[in-house]
This record gives structure tokens, C-alpha cells and sequence, in this order.
């Protein structure tokens, strides 16, 4: 299938390992965040959300922690499987205003 | 599966033509939003539809425009068509306006010569 972020930031991690995704966020008004996983020629896969009254939340292998002081959020993703391979995009909205995704982030697991 | 079907999956225009791409939302979901992406880019959203009615729209111009059926599928019709044009477009259906939007098709790819 075609290349989804030709040019992204890539992180590249041994299958077992941990990641680490990071993501900036610059609207301090925003108080819904998402993370999406993205692979090459399909839509985006909503992975796990969070609201800005929490810091921390956890889904199957994955964990979302949320820094609103740095407007900082990141994926953690446990014990890493080459299936987790993609492009990784944040996204942020508060109320009703639409979602801004980030630039993403390009994982590739080496087996 | 999200329940959000897009039609088609690939297309090819050339510069100046127009086109239509359809979208089947999840049932039930009155809201329906659409979204460009470039390559190397994350989505941008274009616009917004809730009960047949366009209630948001992002930075495009006016030759982008929709249509939502009362059954739940929708249309995105770009007219004039750009080589920069060219991308994926995304749609994506939540319950009510407002609510958080989640999930999103598989998208069509755009390919404007």
C-alpha cells in the first residue's frame, strides 16, 4: 500500500521493548485528547482518549499519560509486536470545535 | 471495524474536473466530518455536517462542498479540481454534535494529474 509520512519522525524499537510516543500540544483550551494509529493506505484507528480531569490512562498494553502544565501527552505502548507498526497521530478538540491532529510519529518494530 | 464505509477507495481526476466521494456513517450517527490529508500530514478537517446541515468548516475554499442524507451517508464534492488536491480524504461519524469523534472511514485517495 502507499506511504502514509514519507518524512515523519521515527522511532524504531526491538519487538518485546517498550515505546514511547510524544506529542505537543499548543491549544491550552483543549480538553480531549485521542491517539490514532494509522497504517499505510488505511484511515486512522482510534487507539485510546483521555479528558484533561485526568493524567494517566490505561488500555490493553497501551497507557496514556497527560501533562497539561508542559501540554504534553504520550503513548506508551507495552511489550511492542511488529503489528504495531505504523504512523501514530495525536489529536486534541475542546468542546465542540473539530479535532487538530499532530504531525505524527512513524514506529517501526524490529523483529 | 469502525462501521464507516467510503466509497470510492481510489480515484484518479485531472486538473479542473470535479468529483464526488461518498461516505456511509455508523448507524444512528446524525454527525458527519471530513478531513484532508496530504501525504506526510496529519488530517485537517474541512467541514462538518449535522442533520443534513453544514454547522463547521475549516481553511477551504468554497469549491469543497457536502451533502448529508437522512440515511446517514454523506458526500464531499471538491469542483475545479488542484494538483494539491491530491490526498486521502477521511470521513468520521459520532453520535451528536459534540460528541467526541472517534472513528473514522478507510478514507479514498485522491489523484489529481
Amino acid at each position: 500500500g502507499e506511504s502514509v509520512g514519507l518524512h515523519l519522525p521515527t522511532l524504531s524499537v526491538q519487538e518485546g521493548d517498550n515505546s514511547i510516543i510524544n506529542c505537543a500540544y499548543s491549544n491550552s483550551a483543549s480538553d480531549y485528547f485521542i491517539w490514532y494509529k494509522q497504517e499505510s493506505g488505511k484511515g486512522p484507528q482510534f487507539i485510546i482518549d483521555i479528558r484533561s480531569n485526568m493524567d494517566k490512562r490505561q488500555g490493553q498494553r497501551v497507557t496514556v499519560l497527560l501533562n497539561k502544565t508542559v501540554k504534553h501527552l504520550s503513548l506508551q505502548i507495552a511489550a511492542t509486536q511488529p503489528g504495531d507498526s505504523a504512523v501514530y497521530f495525536c489529536a486534541e478538540n475542546s468542546g465542540n470545535t473539530p479535532l487538530v491532529f499532530g504531525k505524527g510519529t512513524r514506529l517501526s518494530v524490529i523483529a | 471495524e469502525t462501521g464507516v464505509t467510503q466509497s470510492p477507495t481510489h480515484l484518479i481526476k485531472t486538473r479542473g474536473q470535479q468529483v464526488t466521494l461518498r461516505c456511509s456513517s455508523q448507524s444512528g450517527h446524525n454527525t458527519v466530518s471530513w478531513y484532508q490529508q496530504a501525504l506526510g500530514q496529519g488530517p485537517q478537517f474541512i467541514f462538518q455536517y449535522y442533520r443534513e446541515e453544514e454547522n463547521g468548516r475549516g481553511n477551504f475554499p468554497p469549491r469543497f462542498s457536502g451533502l448529508q442524507f437522512p440515511n446517514y451517508s454523506s458526500e464531499l464534492n471538491v469542483n475545479a479540481l488542484e494538483l494539491d488536491d491530491s490526498a486521502l480524504y477521511l470521513c468520521a461519524s459520532s453520535s451528536e454534535w459534540g460528541a467526541e469523534v472517534r472513528f473514522f472511514g478507510p478514507g479514498t485517495r485522491l489523484t489529481v494529474l
